[in-house]
């Protein structure tokens, strides 16, 4: 099974600032490799596949980057909408999840 | 894009059966491979199986031989039969349509999400 370690758990920022999410893979997931954002009450919502593919409707401000075992969800300027919990997930080898990052306001 | 509304949670002792429904609209259902997604506290987001277009279905391995997925593409609807229920199938589960690209057919992103349902295993 490919583990995805994200880190931080947890990363407290300010509207305005750059966020910078990592995502780990066991072994090599190729480019299959996708991003999904949680708010709380709700469910997940996709926000781009493999690597770095916007899903409809997602703003530029999020960007995702890497290859193989190490990944990067990038969001340029923190709008307050954007505090949520974001997880990654693997499509190379059946489908895991990362244990997700706690994105919160400072 | 689509939208997914589960029905049919509750508690259930261990041991128990339940079964979950999804209603499909705003896409062609029968042109999509379903899945459903579980999230509990201990475990986190978990895939627990998908089925095809042909019907064929595939599980994960803790709840292989007790869980069984369906579809009625007549109806739009994705089912989820749920037997020899135990504790640490409590979650929320969530209907999800499964996407790939141009690898496809092969393993998936997933594209809406249903609310979710939660299922209580508890004496």
């Amino acid at each position: 099974e490919v583990v995805l370690t994200q880190s931080p758990a947890t990363l407290s920022l300010s509207p305005g600032e750059r966020a910078t999410l990592s995502c780990r893979a066991s072994q090599s997931v190729s480019y299959q490799l996708v991003w999904y954002q949680q708010k709380p009450g709700q469910a997940p919502r996709l926000l781009i596949y493999d690597v770095s593919r916007r899903a409809t409707g997602i703003p530029a401000r999020f960007s995702g980057s890497g290859s193989g075992t190490d990944f990067t969800l990038t969001i340029s300027s923190l709008e307050p909408e954007d505090f949520a919990v974001y997880y990654c997930q693997q499509r190379s080898d059946w489908m895991t999840f990362g244990q997700g990052t706690r994105l919160e306001i400072k | 894009e689509g939208q997914l509304v589960e029905s049919g949670g509750g508690l259930v002792e261990p041991g128990g059966s339940l079964r979950l429904s999804c209603a499909a609209s705003g896409f062609s259902f029968n042109d999509a491979w379903m899945a459903w997604v579980r999230q509990s506290l201990g475990k986190g987001l978990e895939w627990v199986g998908r089925i095809k277009t042909t019907g064929t279905t595939e599980y994960a391995a803790p709840v292989r031989g007790r869980f069984t997925i369906s579809r009625d593409d007549s109806k739009d609807v994705l089912y989820l039969q749920m037997n020899s229920l135990q504790i640490g199938d409590t979650a929320v589960y969530y209907c999800v349509r499964s996407l790939c690209g141009v690898d496809c057919p092969g393993y998936n992103w997933f594209d809406p999400w249903g609310q979710g349902t939660l299922v209580t295993v508890s004496s």
